[in-house]
C-alpha cells in the first residue's frame, strides 16, 4: 500500500487566496483525520471522519476552513480567504478503526504571505 | 478534555538509555500512544499502552500507570538516527460518539556521539 497520499506537498500562496488541501486514505480505512501543526500550538486535530461522514469539526478554527469527504477515497481540506495566520504543516491521517493507529500522510506545508 | 504535558527537550549520549515522561490530565482516558516524528516528517506510531506496565517493542519500551496518571518511552543503545520529536497521545470521548486524539507538545531528543 502506498500509505496515506497528499497533495500538494507545497504550498506558497498570498493572503486572502483559496487554498486546497487534498487526502487520500490508506484503502479500507474508515476514518479520516486532518490535523494542523505548528511551533506554538503543536499537532492540532481540525476535523475527522467516518465512513465519509464527518464525525467531529469542533477543532477547525473559523468558518474560513471547510473539509468534505465526497467518497472513501479522497478528502479535502479548503481555506478560504486564507491568512498569514493559516501558515502551518497540515496533516492527514487515516486508521482503520475509531481507536487504532492512526497512519499520516507525509503532510502539506503552508506559507501564506 | 485531555492535557498531556513532557518535557520540551532531551539530550542523551549515543548508545545510552533515555526516558520520555508523559502525564496526562483526562476525562475518560483509554490509553497512551507514542508517535515519533523526524524534522520534516510526519508522526509515524510506536507504541501504545491500553494497560498498566510496560510493553517492550525492539529498543523502544513504553509504560503506563493509570493511577499515576503517568506514563513514559524508553529509548536504549541509543542511535543518531532516533534524533527526533517524541509525542505522547491519548484518545478520549466526548460521550457524543466522537473521538478525539490528544496529543503532548512533543519532546525533542537530541542523541550526540
Amino acid at each position: 500500500d502506498a500509505g496515506v497520499i497528499q497533495s500538494p506537498r507545497h504550498e506558497v500562496t498570498e493572503m486572502g487566496q483559496e487554498v486546497t488541501l487534498r487526502c487520500k486514505p490508506i484503502s479500507g480505512h474508515d476514518y479520516l483525520f486532518w490535523y494542523r501543526q505548528t511551533m506554538m500550538r503543536g499537532l492540532e486535530l481540525l476535523i475527522y471522519f467516518n465512513n465519509n461522514v464527518p464525525i467531529d469539526d469542533s477543532g477547525m478554527p473559523e468558518d474560513r476552513f471547510s473539509a468534505k469527504m465526497p467518497n472513501a477515497s479522497f478528502s479535502n481540506l479548503k481555506i478560504q480567504p486564507s491568512e498569514p495566520r493559516d501558515s502551518a504543516v497540515y496533516f492527514c491521517a487515516s486508521s482503520p478503526g475509531q481507536q487504532e493507529t492512526q497512519y499520516f500522510g507525509p503532510g502539506t506545508r503552508l506559507l501564506v504571505l | 478534555g485531555q492535557s498531556l504535558e513532557q518535557p520540551s527537550e532531551v539530550t542523551a549520549v549515543e548508545g545510552a538509555i533515555v526516558q520520555i515522561n508523559c502525564t496526562y490530565q483526562t476525562s475518560g482516558f483509554y490509553g497512551l500512544s507514542w508517535y515519533q516524528q523526524h524534522d520534516g516528517g510526519a508522526p509515524t506510531f510506536l507504541s501504545y499502552n491500553a494497560l498498566d506496565g510496560l510493553e517492550e517493542t525492539g529498543r523502544f519500551s513504553s509504560f503506563l500507570s493509570r493511577s499515576d496518571s503517568y506514563g513514559y518511552l524508553l529509548l536504549q543503545e541509543l542511535q543518531m538516527k532516533d534524533s527526533a520529536s517524541y509525542f505522547c497521545a491519548a484518545p478520549s470521548s466526548s460521550g457524543a460518539g466522537s473521538y478525539q486524539l490528544t496529543f503532548g507538545k512533543g519532546t525533542k531528543l537530541s542523541v550526540i556521539p
